[in-house]
């Protein structure tokens, strides 16, 4: 297994544009997770799956923001009518149910937006 | 979840032991600790987490106090490569169900010096 995958790693968009980022999780972790993370702070939730369900969102999340993770396996993120305040990595995560109740998560390298 | 204090930064000679502190003085029982780390432009990585026991493994030791209300994050012999911001992190064990996010704060920057 390669481990988490992003894509792209970098994105350069205009206010006001649309933007989408993909997440490619381990491929038999059934949680996802989607953090932002601006510079010189550490990553903030954005929204978590359990398989194909969105079990829970941020209030970060606005309604511009939107996750799906269709078949329980990759993910997207859309950011729609981006503002310069979009400006972050954009990190993803993925982790598999422990009988421990232990919550690993394994994380992307990440996407980072440049909104101009 | 519990809240985590932690200086912000910190130096190490390389190839000396790297001892990190962090303060969960509100930590409840059923309470994990993890450790993660973040190379600068890198995705955060996984070290280690603990419950109540001391725990090691080729990373790093974990070292938890007797009444559980801080830890210390060992890195035996620090090497360059080790220079990052180190995240301490207390998280509520769960089974099912939502409300799985960790809540990270700012770490401590630890640079490694040759």
């Amino acid at each position: 297994d390669t481990g988490v995958s992003q894509d792209p790693r970098h994105k350069i968009t205009k206010r006001g544009q649309n933007v989408t980022f993909r997440c490619d999780p381990i491929s038999e972790h059934n949680r996802l997770y989607w953090y932002r993370q601006t510079l010189g702070q550490g990553p903030e939730f954005l929204t978590y799956f359990q398989n194909e369900a969105q079990l829970e969102k941020s209030r970060l999340l606005s309604d511009r923001f939107s996750a799906e993770r269709p078949k329980g396996s990759f993910s997207t993120l859309e950011i729609q009518r981006t503002e310069q305040g979009d400006s972050a990595m954009y990190l993803c995560a993925s982790s598999l149910t422990s009988p421990t109740g232990a919550n690993v998560l394994t994380f992307g390298a990440g996407s980072r937006l440049t909104v101009l | 979840d519990a809240k985590t204090t932690q200086p912000t930064s910190m130096d190490c000679a390389e190839g000396r032991a790297a001892n990190l502190p962090c303060n969960h003085s509100t930590i409840s029982g059923n309470e994990y600790v993890y450790w993660y780390r973040q190379i600068h432009s890198q995705g955060p990585q996984y070290i280690i987490h603990g419950l109540k026991n001391n725990e090691t493994n080729e990373m790093a030791s974990l070292i938890i106090t007797e009444d559980r209300k801080s830890s210390t994050l060992i890195l035996p012999h620090a090497t360059l490569r080790d220079t990052a911001v180190y995240y301490c992190i207390v998280r509520v064990a769960s089974y099912a169900g939502n409300n799985r996010k960790l809540i990270w704060g700012l770490g401590t920057s630890l640079a490694v010096n040759p």
